[in-house]
Order: C-alpha cells, then structure tokens, then sequence
C-alpha cells in the first residue's frame, strides 16, 4: 500500500525568508509524485511534480521540490516566502506501474506567511 | 489550459433532496474523472473513479446508490447525492485527468453542500 506523510500540521515562516513544506511517501516501485495547493473554498491547484529525470523540480509561483529517493522525501520550498503563499499545501504520490494507479494524498499543511 | 469547471459551487437544500454537481473538463479530454469529499480537517478521500462510458469504481465505504456517478463523455462527469441529509453536508471536489502517464490531476473549485 502507497502512503505520504505530511508531519507538519502548520508551518509559519515570515515573509521574505525560505520555506520548507515536508513529504514523505512510500510507494512500490518508483514514485510519481505531485504537490498541490488549495486556497479558501476552492479546488487544487497543481503546483509540480516529479516523474524522472533530474531531482530539484521547479514549478509553479517560484516553488520547486527535491526528490529524495534515499529519503523517500519530497519537501517543497520556495527561497523567498510571500504572505499571497499563505494555504493548504498537499503533497501526492502514485506508483508508476503500468496501468492504473490510484493517487495518495497527504492530509495537507497549513502554510501561514507572516507579513 | 487543463482547466476543470465544477458546478454549483454551493448548494443549500433541505434534508431528502437530491443534489446533482457537474464536473467539466473545459479544454482537455478527460479519460478519467474523481470525485472526492474533503473533510473539516483538511483531509481528501477519494470517493469514486469514473472513466468515460463504463462504471465508476468506488472506494470501500462509499454507497453506490447514495452516491450516483456518471461519466457519460469525455468532458463531463455528474455526482448526484440522492435523499441528502445532513451528514452528507461537506465539500465534494472532482478533478479530471487525461490518459497520459504521469499527468497531475485538474481540480475544480469544489461544491460546498450543506443539507438543513
């Protein structure tokens, strides 16, 4: 069975300095994997992901994320936090097997930028 | 573009009703669809999937009959709760995702539905 760890209920970082939204996952096989961010009331917004290929992954908003296959991690950052980043952040893996493959999602943290 | 429209964004209705919410995918084909439920804590659980022209598949706990799905083309998915009542007051999320390998899935902007 496939999972993803958030540990972080909330991260609070001022506004200016780097963020790290952690992830963890476990997954048979080689891992897909996703973050998303959700605003107030609305749906996901895909943010990035890693299929292959080289480990830092730049993505939407100036955010990026390091694959850490020794780690299983996945940690989201940005160098340069803005209070506009301030939401629910969810990170998601699915293996990469042939065929269908349901996504995991983690169950989100809250990033709070403080002005 | 992989833009997703889900409609109404909220719903208020008195207990017994049925509630259809539509999911659309706007600018893609949408081989497969989700339908989610999202919890006061924040966490998604997956309720069905639903590919074009055949069954959704639900996930263990989800009643079929409660919750009707209908994936008939490759842009539209229906959720209708039937005989709603309170408990199922929550926010139901679709998402849309193309056939391609590796592809995230395209959110909606959720339905907020609260039965009286």
């Amino acid at each position: 069975a496939q999972s993803v760890a958030q540990p972080e209920d909330q991260v609070n970082v001022a506004e200016g300095n780097p963020l790290t939204v952690k992830c963890t996952y476990s997954v048979s096989g080689n891992p897909y994997l996703f973050w998303y961010v959700q605003y107030p009331n609305r749906g996901l917004q895909f943010l990035l992901k890693y299929i292959t290929g080289d480990n830092l992954v730049k993505g939407s908003y100036g955010f990026e994320a390091e694959f850490n296959k020794s780690q299983t991690s996945f940690h989201l950052k940005k160098p340069s936090a803005l209070v506009s980043d301030s939401a629910l952040y969810f990170c998601a893996v699915r293996g990469s097997y042939g065929g269908y493959q349901k996504v995991t999602f983690g169950i989100g943290t809250k990033l709070q930028v403080i002005p | 573009g992989a833009v997703v429209s889900q409609h109404p964004s909220r719903v208020i209705c008195k207990s017994g009703t049925s509630v259809k919410i539509e999911c659309r995918s706007l600018d893609f084909q949408a081989t497969t669809m989700f339908w989610y439920r999202q919890f006061p804590k924040k966490s998604l659980m997956l309720m069905a999937t639903s590919n074009e022209g055949s069954k959704a598949t639900y996930e263990q706990g989800v009643e079929k009959d409660k919750f009707l799905i209908n994936h008939a083309s490759l842009t539209l998915s229906t959720l209708t709760v039937t005989s709603a009542h309170p408990e199922d007051s929550s926010f139901y999320i679709c998402s849309a995702q193309t056939g391609m390998d590796g592809q995230p899935q395209h959110f909606g902007d959720g339905t907020r539905l609260s039965i009286l």
